[in-house]
């Protein structure tokens, strides 16, 4: 059974306009939430993050929205910028399981230019 | 600059050999996993460990090992490749209890063909 779900396998966007992925758990109790991009050909890198404690956190164009009680999270990319195409997985942990993330199945953003 | 590396990054083999995928990190993080990547399935656990001597097995374990005699290294092998294991390897590492989100970072891959 998933407890981490990305349920849109691919995204395609246009340059400039703002870029949602959502991803979906099951388990209420995750702790912390991260998001990931991947580039073809090399190892997912961390973009952001966010606790359960909190329902926002920003970092530059990258925002992270948490809804706990809809058990939903999203990652907004504003403005895209083709550099953004790339594989983005959802992870999810919980504090105490030393560090041990579960991971959505991805989803491919394109951003066309 | 700290870094984690994998090696190879590309394998062919054939089945029935045993393989060993190598993973190398300069964090002097306690925790290493590996994962494997596949179409339609994202990132899946093998094994991880949490220090010099733990080794636990992840979601997706068989037909896999792993072994940490020291915090930097945590080696990947199969013991009797299969095809089903062509896949690309993924090893990451984080601190334990380094903060609120306990990061992974991850490695190059490696991208193993079992024929």
């Amino acid at each position: 059974d998933q407890q981490v779900k990305q349920n849109s396998p691919s995204l395609s966007v246009q340059e400039g306009r703002i870029s949602i992925l959502n991803c979906d758990y099951t388990n209420s109790m995750f702790d912390y939430f991260l998001w990931y991009k991947k580039y073809p050909a090399e190892g997912p890198t961390f973009l952001i993050s966010i606790s359960s404690i909190k329902d926002k956190n920003e970092d530059g164009r990258f925002t992270v929205f948490l809804n706990k009680s809809a058990k939903h999270l999203s990652l907004h990319i504003v403005p895209s910028q083709p550099g953004d195409s790339a594989v983005y997985f959802c992870a999810a942990g919980r504090w105490g399981s030393q560090g041990n993330l579960i991971f959505g199945k991805g989803t491919k953003l394109s951003v066309k230019p | 600059d700290a870094e984690i590396t994998q090696s190879p990054r590309h394998k062919i083999t054939e089945t029935g050999r045993q393989v060993t995928l190598a993973c190398h990190q300069t964090w002097n993080h306690n925790n290493m996993f590996w994962y494997r990547q596949d179409l339609g399935h994202g990132l899946r656990l093998i094994h991880y460990s949490y220090g010099v001597q733990d080794t636990n097995k992840g979601e997706v374990s068989d037909g896999y090992s792993v072994s940490r005699s020291n915090t930097e290294d945590l080696p990947l092998t199969l013991e009797s490749a299969a095809s089903s294991q062509t896949s690309v390897y993924f090893c990451a590492s984080s601190l334990q209890g380094g903060g609120s989100t306990d990061t992974q970072y991850f490695g190059p891959g490696t991208r193993l063909t079992v024929l």
